[in-house]
């Protein structure tokens, strides 16, 4: 069974820094690995998504990279701004509808 | 107009009560989750419907039972509720649910609390 880790568990940056986040899964087997955000009381957003074809993706100030073999993605975020603090969850994808979410990283960047 | 809204968003009640949390979705998706976020953040997939028929059915007790009249609508009835039902249950869709290309889109969550 699909299994997905996130480490760190919590992250505290300055303003202004760069910053990564690691996302890790036991069965290379998926169809996408998707990055979300989630704010406190709110539901899930999604930032970005990586076919499993794909090596990397961007939008704005965050890119997302992917390797399949070794199960490993990673969400760089640059320049992190205080709007950034928040938790990331990502997720994996398989056949017959099945989303495996991470534990999730809680960012808090100070100002 | 929200693509995936969910009610009520708070739900505070007695334990043994029998409690219902709607969903609605606008984006015209096949496939429709409930998932359950614990209290350490994690979540995880209860049930998946595709076209108003159950795909995944997660080792839940069947004191929870989905229900969808149509593939827009989800709908999660709840009986005799117990202090570990305690969470927050988060609704979502996807296009078809099998696809390299599927973003998930989430509801903002219902909150229940079981006194």
């Amino acid at each position: 069974k699909q299994e997905v880790t996130q480490i760190p568990a919590a992250l505290s940056v300055p303003e202004g820094e760069n910053l990564v986040l690691n996302c890790s899964f036991t069965d290379s087997a998926i169809y996408n690995l998707q990055w979300f955000r989630q704010d406190p009381g709110k539901g899930l957003t999604s930032l970005l998504l990586i076919q499993s074809s794909q090596r990397e993706q961007t939008s704005g100030r965050l890119n997302a990279s992917l390797d399949k073999s070794s199960g490993r993605s990673t969400l760089y975020i640059a320049a992190s701004q205080p709007g950034d603090s928040a938790t990331y969850l990502c997720a994996v994808s398989g056949t017959g509808n099945q989303f495996y979410f991470g534990t999730g990283t809680s960012l808090t960047v100070i100002p | 107009d929200t693509a995936v809204s969910q009610t009520p968003k708070y739900l505070v009640t007695q334990m043994g009560n029998d409690k219902s949390i709607k969903c609605e979705q606008n984006l015209g998706h096949d496939t429709m989750y409930w998932y359950k976020q614990d209290s350490k953040k994690f979540l995880k997939i209860m049930f998946s419907y595709n076209n108003k028929e159950l795909i995944i059915n997660e080792t839940v007790p069947n004191r929870f039972s989905p229900k969808s009249p149509d593939k827009a609508h989800l709908n999660l009835h709840i009986n005799s509720l117990e202090l570990g039902d305690s969470a927050v249950y988060f609704c979502a869709s996807s296009q078809s649910g099998d696809s390299s290309n599927e973003k998930l889109f989430f509801g903002s969550g219902t909150q229940l609390s079981v006194l």
